[in-house]
């Protein structure tokens, strides 16, 4: 299938470990910021999403929390699990029309 | 429902011919996007429809590629004359217009390949 994550960073973490992934972003007008998951030959699958007038947010073994200050987003993944292995990427939404921009990817390796 | 969907997973072209990809999006989605991605770089936007009307074209799309929606449902992206360049996975997704949560999901993709 498709390779996705040819040289992007990458974080190696344990299994039962927690993982942080971090990204930084660019319009300080944005207001909307989603992290999506994508496995080789699929499609970007959504994780959670997280609005500007926000700092955190959970989800199930997820937290997303969001800087303003110095535009800067981390996806935190509690008990990381081998199924956790994939790209992961940031988006953020800057107009009223959806459009998403996406950052450059962090490739997640699990070790067992 | 089982969200968004697109035909064929795998395209292989030779350089110079004519390619159509197809994307049925969620239902209820009123808003449909195609994306392009080339290894190791996330998804990069194309254009959006709402309903039936192409609301904005990223300036990544030359002439020689042409989005519809003709219905407000399914969309089709066609590249004419395909070039090596063009060789990405092309990637729909379908949101809500607006609400507490867009529901921005991606389809799988579908692969071309130009030789």
């Amino acid at each position: 299938g498709e390779n996705v994550g040819l040289h992007l960073p990458t974080l190696s973490v344990q299994e039962g470990d927690n993982s942080i992934i971090n990204c930084a972003y660019s319009n300080s007008a944005s207001d909307y910021f989603i992290w999506y998951k994508q496995e080789s030959g699929k499609g970007p699958q959504f994780i959670i999403d997280i609005r500007s007038n926000m700092d955190k947010r959970q989800g199930q073994r997820v937290t997303v929390l969001l800087n303003k200050t110095v535009k800067h987003l981390s996806l935190q993944i509690a008990a990381t699990q081998p199924g956790d292995s994939a790209v992961y990427f940031c988006a953020e939404k800057r107009d009223a029309g959806n459009k998403l921009t996406f950052g450059g990817g962090t490739r997640v390796l699990v070790k067992p | 429902d089982t969200g968004v969907s697109q035909n064929p997973r795998h395209k292989i072209t030779k350089r110079g011919q004519n390619v159509t990809f197809r994307c049925d999006p969620i239902s209820e989605h009123n808003r449909l996007y195609w994306y392009r991605q080339t290894l190791g770089q996330g998804p990069e936007f194309l254009t959006y429809f709402q309903n039936e009307a192409q609301l904005e074209k990223s300036r990544l799309l030359s002439d020689r590629f042409s989005a519809e929606r003709p219905k407000g449902s399914f969309s089709t992206l066609e590249i004419q004359r395909t070039e090596q360049g063009d060789s990405a996975m092309y990637l729909c997704a379908s949101s809500l217009e607006q609400g507490v949560n867009y529901g921005y999901t991606f389809g799988s993709g579908t692969r071309l390949t130009v030789v």
